[in-house]
């Protein structure tokens, strides 16, 4: 059975910690994408890649970094930088935006990130 | 840089009330989606609209495409209690992404 596996649905960090989240899509797409949704918002890109070993910033990246070196694969990393991560992190896959036969984007049920 | 809004950003009705939801774009949009999320759930793909003007139903949902591609809607008749949660929009630009809309809450009281 196809789809998009977050893991863990909930995580906390303690100050000063680096913390990653794991998202794997056995769906054969190419592109992948990290939102952050915070409580009654809308979803906010953070990064985004179309293939593998390539990505791009989204609107909030700061804070945040993810690789690529899986089809598979696209773990989102939340670094100490991040001075308030406490959100709703959803992954999703689909294949790549703008092409003329484009597929809805496929989410993960999602893990929720708090601050110790 | 690229945004859209979404009205209302709440509404509650009565079960059998219909409703509706707006999307605006500051820019021509390629396509839009539509995404449904229960409360605690995650976005679930409804429908995507490609063409200017384009109509599209599902049962009791209609969506529409705007003639200049810069706005969308999306009509639910005669609500049901199955139909809360939070609809949002996700338009390209033919960009290598989706802008997704503030999103509408709905809450349907029996």
């Amino acid at each position: 059975d196809g789809g998009i596996t977050q893991s863990p649905k909930y995580l906390f960090r303690k100050e000063g910690q680096n913390v990653t989240l794991s998202c794997e899509q056995n769906l054969n797409h190419d592109a992948m994408y990290w939102y952050r949704q915070d409580p009654g918002q809308g979803l906010r890109l953070i990064y985004y890649s179309q293939i593998v070993n390539d990505f791009q910033k989204g609107d909030i990246a700061e804070g945040y970094s993810v690789s690529r070196e899986k089809k598979e694969s696209f773990p989102l990393t939340v670094t100490s930088a991040q001075k308030n991560p406490t959100a709703f992190y959803l992954c999703a896959s689909s294949t790549p935006a703008g092409q003329r036969n484009n597929q809805p984007q496929h989410f993960g049920d999602g893990t929720r990130l708090s601050i110790l | 840089g690229q945004q859209v809004m979404q009205i209302p950003q709440y509404q509650h009705v009565q079960e059998g009330e219909d409703f509706t939801t707006y999307c605006n774009s500051s820019t021509t949009l390629s396509n839009i989606q539509w995404y449904k999320q229960r409360p605690g759930g995650h976005p679930v793909f409804l429908i995507q609209l490609v063409k200017s003007g384009e109509v599209k139903k599902q049962k009791r949902l209609t969506f529409q495409f705007g003639e200049a591609k810069k706005n969308s809607s999306l009509h639910i008749t005669a609500t049901q209690t199955t139909d809360v949660g939070t609809y949002f929009c996700a338009g390209t630009s033919g960009t290598y992404k989706y802008i997704f809309g503030t999103g509408t809450r709905l809450k349907v009281l029996a």
